[in-house]
């Protein structure tokens, strides 16, 4: 069963313009959302990240929108470059247990 | 933070043969994560490895197919054994820090089994 559900698959946008990938879990144990961005040839880096009793976070171009109600968190990347060109992965963990990741999306930022 | 090297970064190798990815972290750490990593799908955890007890294995994975060393609090190796073209994965390592939230990784290796 997958704990996160993780949607795009792959995503085309054009520079400048603004990246959503949406993900959304079941265990309202988890406690912890971070988001991780993967270029090729590479493991995954933490990007961001949120715990439920925030909405929002935002670090520079990088934002996380959490909805603890609908048990749903979006990752929006403003400006979008194509150095943002990466795989994305959601994630959820509950403190001291192993993380759960979506299946990810691909992000491809067209010059 | 923790910078993670693990090598090799690729391989190609035959139907039943084994190989072992080695994982090096430049700081002592509890424990340490082995994932699989399959195109277009999710990372997958296959086991946690803590320093001086047998890896913790998760559901589909045993021990005998993908055996775990723990020497120390900075190593740990992996080995891919008796290995089919389905093996064929990118397998990470990755160390939590952080107050036990964030997630490190290595840079992946590369599997191809022909």
């Amino acid at each position: 069963q997958q704990q996160v559900k993780q949607s795009p698959q792959s995503l085309i946008v054009q520079k400048g313009g603004i990246s959503i990938i949406n993900c959304a879990y079941e265990n309202t144990a988890f406690d912890y959302f971070p988001w991780y961005q993967q270029f090729p040839g590479k493991g995954p880096a933490l990007l961001i990240a949120i715990r439920p009793d925030v909405s929002e976070k935002k670090e520079g171009r990088f934002t996380i929108s959490f909805n603890k109600s609908a048990k749903q968190f979006s990752l929006h990347i403003m400006d979008s470059q194509p150095g943002d060109s990466a795989t994305y992965f959601c994630a959820a963990l509950y403190t001291g247990n192993q993380f759960y990741f979506g299946t990810g999306t691909s992000l491809t930022v067209i010059p | 933070s923790a910078v993670i090297s693990q090598k090799p970064s690729r391989d190609i190798c035959q139907r039943g043969t084994s190989l072992t990815i080695q994982c090096q972290v430049d700081s002592q750490v509890t424990m340490m994560f082995w994932y699989r990593q399959q195109p277009g799908q999710s990372l997958t955890l296959i086991a946690t490895a803590n320093q001086g007890s047998e890896a913790t294995y998760e559901s589909g994975f045993v021990i005998d197919k993908f055996p775990i060393s723990r020497p120390n609090l900075t190593f740990s190796t992996l080995t891919v054994s008796n290995m089919s073209p389905e093996d064929s994965s990118i397998y990470l390592c990755s160390v939590k820090t952080g107050g036990n939230t964030e997630a490190f990784f290595g840079q992946g290796t590369r599997l191809t089994v022909v």
